[in-house]
């Protein structure tokens, strides 16, 4: 049940730009997106609903592909402060009930 | 502020000793959880709460307990912590209705080390 994220890990220079995808093998609900920076809490991005719909946080925006069970976080001229462990979170359908999956996570660091 | 609040935010034990990690948030919040986090696995549930009184198993429920007695706590019991159960938890809370009712609020984290 627990989506699959790549790359694992990614090493930039600051402003360049950066794709983290999440897949799963289930139908999906819905994609939400969190950033955790070291030594803290996990924090809400945004989430993403059926329809293929794209959103965007600062220079950060994602996209969500129903029929591909797969949704994609696209981190543009990437900032220092982007640094952290991304987390996507898969929300299924179970026995009636909407249930939040996250996946291993992405860790990303921006050099400068 | 609106915050879920952790504690202990360290802790090392030994094992087969009980202990208690509580959980509280000020966002009249009706649904809690806890997930704990272990290297390369991402975040996995452990116990969840729909509301008061509500409460059902996660993805790793395993040597936990958990009671909703109250609508702002959610406290963790291990009755008897085993060296697997070193980990970073997160207590989360949702308002579960209503505007950004599927937005999760994560507390600071509770760092527990099971000699």
């Amino acid at each position: 049940q627990q989506p699959v994220q790549s790359p694992q890990a990614v090493i930039l220079r600051e402003g360049e730009d950066a794709v983290i995808n999440c897949s799963s093998s289930k139908a999906l609900y819905s994609v939400h997106w969190y950033r955790q920076k070291h030594g803290e809490a996990p924090v809400f991005l945004m989430i993403l609903l059926k329809g293929g719909e794209q959103k965007g946080h600062e220079k950060i925006s994602a996209s969500f592909n129903e029929k591909k069970q797969q949704s994609s976080l696209y981190l543009t001229a990437s900032q220092l402060s982007y640094s952290g462990t991304y987390f996507c979170g898969t929300v299924l359908l179970i026995q009636g009930a909407q249930k939040l999956v996250f996946g291993q996570g992405t860790r990303l660091t921006i050099n400068p | 502020e609106a915050q879920v609040t952790q504690n202990p935010r360290y802790l090392i034990t030994v094992t087969g000793k009980k202990l208690t990690v509580t959980c509280s948030q000020n966002m009249n919040h009706e649904y809690m959880s806890w997930y704990r986090q272990d290297p390369g696995l991402g975040l996995r549930q452990i116990y969840y709460s729909m509301n008061v009184e509500v409460t059902d198993k996660g993805d790793v429920p395993e040597g936990y307990k958990v009671s909703r007695k109250e609508k702002r706590n959610f406290p963790l019991i291990l009755e008897s912590p085993s060296p697997n159960q070193t980990s970073l938890y997160f207590c989360a809370s949702r308002p579960g209705q209503g505007s950004g009712a599927n937005v999760l609020t994560f507390g600071a984290g509770s760092r527990l080390t099971v000699l």
